[in-house]
C-alpha cells in the first residue's frame, strides 16, 4: 500500500508564475489536508478537503491560493502569481473516512522555491 | 484548540533514555495527545497517541498524569537516527484530524 504521494518534490517558480502541487492520498483515504512549513517553524494547517468538498479552509490565505480534491485524481494546491514569501515546504496528509484517532499520514512534501 | 508548550531543544547521547515533556493546560475532555517525529526534508511521522495513563508501543512510551495537563514522551536507548524534531499535539479525533503543530523539540543525539 503506497503512502501519500506528492509531486513534484521540488518546484522552482519565478515571481508571478503559477505553482501547482499534487497529492495522491493513501488508498482508501478520502480526507486530505494541506500544511505549509516555513524554515525553522512547525507545520501550519492550510485546508482540509474531502472528495469534491472543502471542509475547512481557515488556514488558507485569502488571495492567490486555492485547493481542490476532485472525484477522480489527486488533490491540487494551486498558488497563483507566486511571491518570494510563498517559498516553503508544502505537506499533504491523508486520513481514512472515519478517523479513529488523530493519526494522519504525511507525504514527503513539495519544496517550493520562488526566485 | 489546546495550545502546547515543549522545550525548544534537547541533547542526548546514544544509549540514553530521553524524556520530552509537553504542557497542555487547556486540554479538552475529548482531546487526545499525539506525538509526531519529523526528520529533515521529510513529512511528520506518527509516533504514539494516548488519552490517559500510559501507552507503550515498539517505538516509545507516553505518560499522561491524571489531570492530563501534561504528557511525557519517553524514547528508550536513543540512537543517532533518533535525531529529529518531535511535536506534541492535542486534538479531538472527531474534528477531522486537523492538526495544530507548535515549533516542536529538536532532539540531537550524539555518540
Amino acid at each position: 500500500n503506497a503512502g501519500v504521494m506528492q509531486n513534484p518534490r521540488h518546484l522552482v517558480r519565478r515571481r508571478g508564475q503559477e505553482a501547482r502541487l499534487r497529492c495522491s492520498p493513501m488508498k482508501g483515504h478520502s480526507h486530505v489536508y494541506w500544511y505549509r512549513q516555513l524554515p525553522e517553524e512547525g507545520l501550519k494547517f492550510m485546508v482540509y478537503l474531502q472528495k469534491e468538498n472543502i471542509i475547512d479552509e481557515s488556514g488558507m490565505p485569502k488571495e492567490r491560493f486555492s485547493a481542490e480534491f476532485p472525484k477522480e485524481g489527486p488533490s491540487i494546491l494551486r498558488i497563483q502569481q507566486v511571491v518570494r514569501g510563498d517559498s516553503a515546504a508544502y505537506f499533504c496528509a491523508s486520513s481514512p473516512p472515519i478517523p479513529l484517532n488523530t493519526e494522519a499520514f504525511f507525504g514527503q512534501g513539495t519544496r517550493l522555491t520562488v526566485v | 484548540l489546546a495550545k502546547t508548550t515543549q522545550p525548544i531543544s534537547m541533547d542526548s547521547y546514544e544509549g540514553q533514555e530521553v524524556n520530552i515533556t509537553c504542557s497542555h493546560n487547556n486540554i479538552a475532555t475529548n482531546d487526545y495527545i499525539t506525538w509526531y517525529q519529523q526528520f529533515p526534508s521529510q513529512g511528520p511521522r506518527f509516533i504514539i497517541q494516548g488519552y490517559k495513563t500510559k501507552v507503550t508501543n515498539e517505538v516509545a512510551s507516553l505518560f499522561i498524569p491524571a489531570d492530563r495537563k501534561s504528557s511525557t514522551l519517553s524514547l528508550p536507548r536513543v540512537s543517532l537516527s533518533d535525531t529529529a524534531v518531535y511535536y506534541c499535539l492535542v486534538g479531538d479525533p472527531g474534528g477531522g484530524n486537523k492538526l495544530t503543530f507548535g515549533t516542536g523539540t529538536q532532539l540531537k543525539v550524539e555518540l
